[in-house]
Order: C-alpha cells, then sequence, then structure tokens
C-alpha cells in the first residue's frame, strides 16, 4: 500500500531553472493538494485540486502551476526558481472534496533548494 | 479569516511528564479538528481528528477534545516517551476546502 509518492526527495536548483514535483496517489482519492513548509510558517497552501481537471490556488500559488490529467496525479511545476522558493513541498490526498471529516494523507516530501 | 493558533515550543519534557498543547481556532461554521505529528525526516500523519461538538478524538494515549465554546482542541497526554518527540500540527477543514494549520509545536522528551 504506496499511499502518496513524492518524487524526488531531495533536488538542488539554480535560479532562474524549472523542474517538476511530482505526486502520484493509489486510493482513488478525489482531492489532492500541494502544500510548503517552512521554518515558524506551519504549511501553507499552495494549489489544490478537486477531481481531474480541475484545480485552484491556495494562500501561495504565485510561482507554481499544476494539473490534475488523472486521478493518481498531482504535478507541481515551479516555472523559474527563486530562492524564497526553498523550501519543503509536501502533497496531500483525501477522499471526497465536500467530505470534510476525512484526513488528509501526505507524503513525505521534497526538499528543494534554490541557489 | 479562518486561522489556527497553537502554543508556541519548544515544550521540553521529561519522560513521564504530563503534555499539553493549547489549539484554537477561528472558523465559520462547524469544521472537523485534527492533530498531525510530523516526526523528524518525515511526512505529517493523522495522530487523531474530532468531527463535531463535544467529540473526544484519541490515539496512542494522546487525547483532544472539541469545544466549541471555547473553538478550541487542545492536545494532551498523560505520560509522554521519548518517542513522542516530534512537532505536533493542530488543523481544521471545511467542506470544500484544504486543512488550516497551525504553525507547530516542537516536543522534545528527554529520559
Amino acid at each position: 500500500n504506496a499511499g502518496v509518492t513524492q518524487t524526488p526527495k531531495f533536488q538542488v536548483l539554480k535560479t532562474g531553472q524549472s523542474m517538476t514535483l511530482q505526486c502520484a496517489q493509489d486510493m482513488n482519492h478525489e482531492y489532492m493538494s500541494w502544500y510548503r513548509q517552512d521554518p515558524g510558517m506551519g504549511l501553507r497552501l499552495i494549489h489544490y485540486s478537486v477531481g481531474a481537471g480541475i484545480t485552484d490556488q491556495g494562500e501561495v500559488p504565485n510561482g507554481y502551476n499544476v494539473s490534475r490529467s488523472t486521478t493518481e496525479d498531482f504535478p507541481l511545476r515551479l516555472l523559474s526558481a527563486a530562492p524564497s522558493q526553498t523550501s519543503v513541498y509536501f502533497c496531500a490526498s483525501s477522499s471526497g472534496s465536500k467530505a470534510h471529516n476525512q484526513p488528509q494523507h501526505f507524503g513525505d516530501g521534497t526538499r528543494l533548494s534554490i541557489l | 479569516g479562518d486561522s489556527v493558533t497553537q502554543m508556541e515550543g519548544p515544550v521540553t519534557l521529561s519522560e513521564e511528564a504530563f503534555l499539553t498543547i493549547n489549539c484554537t481556532y477561528t472558523a465559520t461554521g462547524y469544521p472537523s479538528l485534527f492533530w498531525y505529528v510530523q516526526y523528524p525526516g518525515e511526512g505529517l500523519q493523522l495522530l487523531l481528528k474530532a468531527t463535531k461538538a463535544d467529540d473526544k478524538g484519541s490515539n496512542k494515549g494522546f487525547e483532544a477534545t472539541y469545544r466549541k465554546e471555547t473553538t478550541s482542541f487542545h492536545l494532551e497526554k498523560g505520560s509522554v516517551q521519548v518517542s513522542d518527540s516530534a512537532v505536533y500540527f493542530c488543523a481544521f477543514n471545511q467542506a470544500g476546502t484544504a486543512l488550516i494549520f497551525g504553525k507547530g509545536t516542537t516536543l522534545s522528551v528527554s529520559s
């Protein structure tokens, strides 16, 4: 039972480079989201999706793009990396966007450094 | 706006001490409430949840009660262990939205 899988686990980029953080879940969850975790800030929502083909912005969406072509996958794209995007990124999924009592399942995170 | 406020850490305790981590929330309606735990180098794991007023969530000796009148969801454990050292996050969500997290409280337990 893999749950939520994030790749890569670690990445170092140079300013201006682009990359895609991968997230896949095998639980047939409708709802997926991306958070970033910074010291003293908790987790902040970047983008989320309530189903294939549907995405929306969270609290801190600037500099990131997402798409949801399948139920399983929800990649996060950094268009032009900036040092301010150095962070730990977590992907999460849950069943049923309207079932607000459903807990979210988290991946192990991607630790991203922008030089 | 919607937010979660939890006590700042770090919280440093000796093994077998009593633990309380305070959490209050500001939200419209009646959200579901959660405590997540993050062990070093890992992602977040659900620790416990409560979905309506006066519900008590419990797991691994941890407990928290949904108090609508005080908009609180304080985490407690009667006797902490070294293995409980982690970062604890209080969170809530409402229908159609993502989780709103507190900033996290670091717990360090020494033997």
